[in-house]
C-alpha cells in the first residue's frame, strides 16, 4: 500500500462547478501537506499548502485537512476552463524535511 | 531568464546507449532533485542532492547516475538506457523548506527504442 492515495480519475465537471478533490495517507507523522497543480507538458507548481490540521482559502481554491481520518482535500469553487489540469498532492517526508511524498494526481476537466 | 532549464526537451535513443539529461538553476537552491513521471506511477524520485558534491538515492534510482559538482547544475545519465527508462523527467530544486514550493522544470520526454 502505497503512503499516500489519489485517484486518478479523470474527473469532468461543467463550468462554474465545486470540485472536491482528496487523498489519504498513511503516516500520522506527516506535517506539511501540499497541492500542486500540472498543466499538460509543464512540470508541477506550488498551488497551496496547509501545516497540520485545519482549512486554508486562497481565493476559489480551500485546502483542508483532517489528522484524524488521515483525509486532506482540495476544493475548487466557481470551476474555469483554465482550472483544467492534473493536482497532485504532496507532503513531507517525516525523515527528511525537503523530501516530498506524492500521490498519482487526479486530472480534472473543466468543460465550457 | 531565472529558473530551471532542462535540456534536451524530447530525446529518442536506442536501448543500451548512454544518455544525459541535463538541468541548470539560475539561482543557488540548495536541494536539486530528479523525478520520471509514469502514468499510473506519478512522480518517483531518482535521486537528490542536498548541495555541491552531495548527492543521496531516491526511490528508483537503478540506471541512473547523477553528479553536482557545481551548485547551479545536477545532470542525470542513464548508463546503458533501457526501454523501461522511457518516461518524462523533471528536475526540480527547492530553497529552504518544502512550504516554499518546489521550483519544476519543464521537463524532458525521453522515449528509449
Amino acid at each position: 500500500q502505497k503512503e499516500v492515495e489519489q485517484d486518478p480519475g479523470p474527473l469532468s465537471v461543467p463550468e462554474g462547478a465545486i470540485v472536491s478533490l482528496n487523498c489519504t495517507y498513511s503516516n500520522s507523522a506527516f506535517q506539511y501537506f501540499m497541492w500542486y497543480r500540472q498543466y499538460s507538458r509543464k512540470g508541477p507548481e506550488l498551488l497551496m499548502y496547509t501545516y497540520s490540521s485545519g482549512n486554508k482559502e486562497d481565493g476559489r481554491f480551500t485546502a483542508q485537512v483532517d489528522k484524524s481520518s488521515k483525509y486532506i482535500s482540495l476544493f475548487i469553487r466557481d470551476s474555469q476552463p483554465s482550472d483544467s489540469a492534473t493536482y497532485l498532492c504532496a507532503m513531507n517526508d517525516a525523515g527528511n524535511n525537503r523530501k516530498l511524498i506524492w500521490g498519482l494526481g487526479t486530472s480534472l476537466g473543466v468543460n465550457p | 531568464d531565472a529558473g530551471i532549464t532542462q535540456s534536451p526537451r524530447y530525446k529518442i535513443t536506442e536501448t543500451g546507449r548512454q544518455v544525459t539529461l541535463m538541468c541548470h538553476q539560475t539561482w543557488s537552491h540548495s536541494y536539486m532533485f530528479w523525478y520520471r513521471q509514469d502514468l499510473g506511477h506519478g512522480l518517483r524520485l531518482i535521486y537528490y542532492s542536498a548541495a555541491a558534491d552531495i548527492t543521496d538515492k531516491g526511490e528508483v534510482p537503478d540506471g541512473y547516475v547523477v553528479s553536482r559538482s557545481k551548485t547551479e547544475n545536477f545532470p542525470l545519465t542513464l548508463e546503458s538506457a533501457t526501454r523501461s527508462q522511457t518516461s518524462v523527467y523533471f528536475c526540480a530544486s527547492l530553497t529552504g523548506g518544502v512550504v516554499n514550493g518546489y521550483t519544476f522544470g519543464s521537463g524532458t520526454r525521453l522515449t528509449v527504442v
